[in-house]
């Protein structure tokens, strides 16, 4: 069964940096694209970036670029989004995916939730 | 960046009847479209990819259609689960890009 899971919830205060991850299983991790994509509260779905772990190819959407690092860790079947300086704006629910051929979203993740606020 | 625009924002619907959703491209994307059913509290989940192909375990009442730039999801006879918001979202261009999503409500 195809799984990828988040990790959980997280609250900081603005300024600070921060790593959530997505673990895949079920598939192999090294074949398919994985994606970010964000929620922010009562809104609807904003695409961020994706990246190919078998080789670490990474694309950002212009939205997000400079503003997010998505990384790999192939050897425990890993996706991370990370946040250098994180901003209050950033409060969303962010959802892992997995891209099947170039094309549709097939598999997701329950979500992580972060909270910025002071 | 192609802008997709999903109409209407809500829809009120009776459990039973029909609805009717729409998405429009800002250009044509050609049948790269997949449409996303989201339950409160829930992640998305795929319904429908290549504009009109469902998703495995997806049942029959859900049906997509269209190509180019105008494109529907149709819901025959809702049932309770059906209640959510969808989300279609376009794959022929970099990035992809997400319409603002459809809440279907009870009426």
């Amino acid at each position: 069964e195809v799984q990828l899971v988040q990790s959980g919830a997280e609250v900081k205060k603005p300024g600070e940096s921060l790593k959530i991850s997505c673990k895949g299983s079920g598939y192999s991790f090294t074949s398919y694209w994985i994606g970010w994509v964000r929620q922010m509260p009562g809104k609807g779905l904003e695409w961020m970036g994706i990246i190919y772990p078998g080789d670490s190819d990474t694309r950002y959407s212009p939205s997000f670029q400079g503003q997010v690092t998505i990384s790999a860790d192939k050897s425990i079947s890993t996706a991370y989004l990370q946040w250098s300086s994180l901003k209050a704006s950033d409060t969303a629910m962010y959802y892992c995916a997995r891209r099947i051929a170039a094309a549709w979203l097939d598999y997701w993740g329950q979500g992580t939730l972060v909270t910025v606020s002071s | 960046e192609v802008v997709m625009t999903q109409s209407p924002a809500t829809l009120s619907v009776s459990p039973g009847e029909g609805a009717t959703l729409s998405c429009r491209a800002s250009q044509s994307v050609n049948s790269n479209l997949a449409w996303y059913q989201q339950r409160p509290g829930q992640a998305p989940r795929l319904l429908i990819f290549a504009a009109s192909t469902r998703a495995t375990d997806v049942p029959a009442r859900f049906t997509g259609s269209g190509s180019g730039t105008e494109f529907t999801l149709t819901i025959s006879s809702l049932q309770s689960e059906d209640f959510a918001l969808y989300h279609c979202q376009q794959y022929n261009y970099w990035p992809l890009t997400f319409g603002g999503g459809t809440k279907v409500e009870i009426k």
